[in-house]
């Protein structure tokens, strides 16, 4: 089973709006820990927010904003006002323990101009 | 420069010739680990070390070998490379501090292997 799930593969939204990237993670450790990556078309990584599963307060950084709910198991990614350069391959990934860690399959976001 | 080091960026090779995928970094890093990513499947890690002489299987370690017997070099071995390697690595690095990564990951710029 897949310990991390992106549903959405593929979204394209029109510069200026607001795009919501889900994801949904599974595990039975109490302490765990939760990243968003972003991959831009030139291929690196880049690291965006770490979380862990005993903050699950949501956090705003300029047009990013996460909300965690273990409730549900999610670790959802806001952009807001979309810009052409957030154009990306996004990943969340979940590590157990600190020591593996699992990556969702990604979702590619388009921002048309 | 705080950074992750790959070597070669990107390689063409036959079945069955050994190769080897360099990994280094210089942020004295203690958790080391290499990944594939392939389109569709994300990026799915092979190997892991949590400090020198210490590795552990990820997820997807057939036909891959790993060695850490430097803190800084972390190496992937492909002994005998089979098409179905093909793919895009990355090597990472990240601190490791009470028995856990709790860091985030530095990444490689990543290296494209081409098995034929």
């Amino acid at each position: 089973a897949q310990k991390v799930t992106q549903a959405q593969t593929e979204i394209s939204v029109v510069e200026k709006e607001d795009v919501t990237l889900d994801c949904v993670y599974e595990t039975r450790d109490t302490t765990y820990y939760l990243f968003w990556y972003k991959q831009p078309p030139s291929g690196e990584l880049v690291f965006l927010i770490r979380r862990n599963s005993f903050d699950e307060q949501n956090e705003i950084s300029g047009r990013y904003s996460w909300n965690f709910q273990k409730s549900t198991s999610s670790f959802n990614f806001t952009i807001t006002a979309s810009q052409v350069v957030d154009s990306a391959v996004y990943f969340c990934a979940l590590s157990e323990w600190g020591n593996q860690f699992y990556f969702g399959t990604g979702t590619s976001l388009t921002v048309i101009p | 420069e705080a950074q992750v080091t790959q070597n070669p960026r990107y390689l063409i090779t036959v079945t069955g010739k050994k190769l080897t995928v360099t990994c280094s970094q210089n942020m004295n890093h203690e958790y080391m680990s290499w990944y594939r990513q392939d389109p569709g499947l994300g990026l799915r890690q092979i190997y892991y070390s949590m400090n020198v002489e210490v590795t552990d299987k990820g997820d997807v370690p057939e036909g891959y070998k790993v060695s850490r017997k430097e803190k800084r070099n972390f190496p992937l071995i492909l002994e005998s490379p089979s098409p179905n390697q093909t793919s895009l690595y990355f090597c990472a690095s990240s601190l490791f501090r009470e028995t856990r990564t709790y860091n985030e990951q530095f990444f490689g710029p990543g290296t494209r292997l081409t098995v034929l």
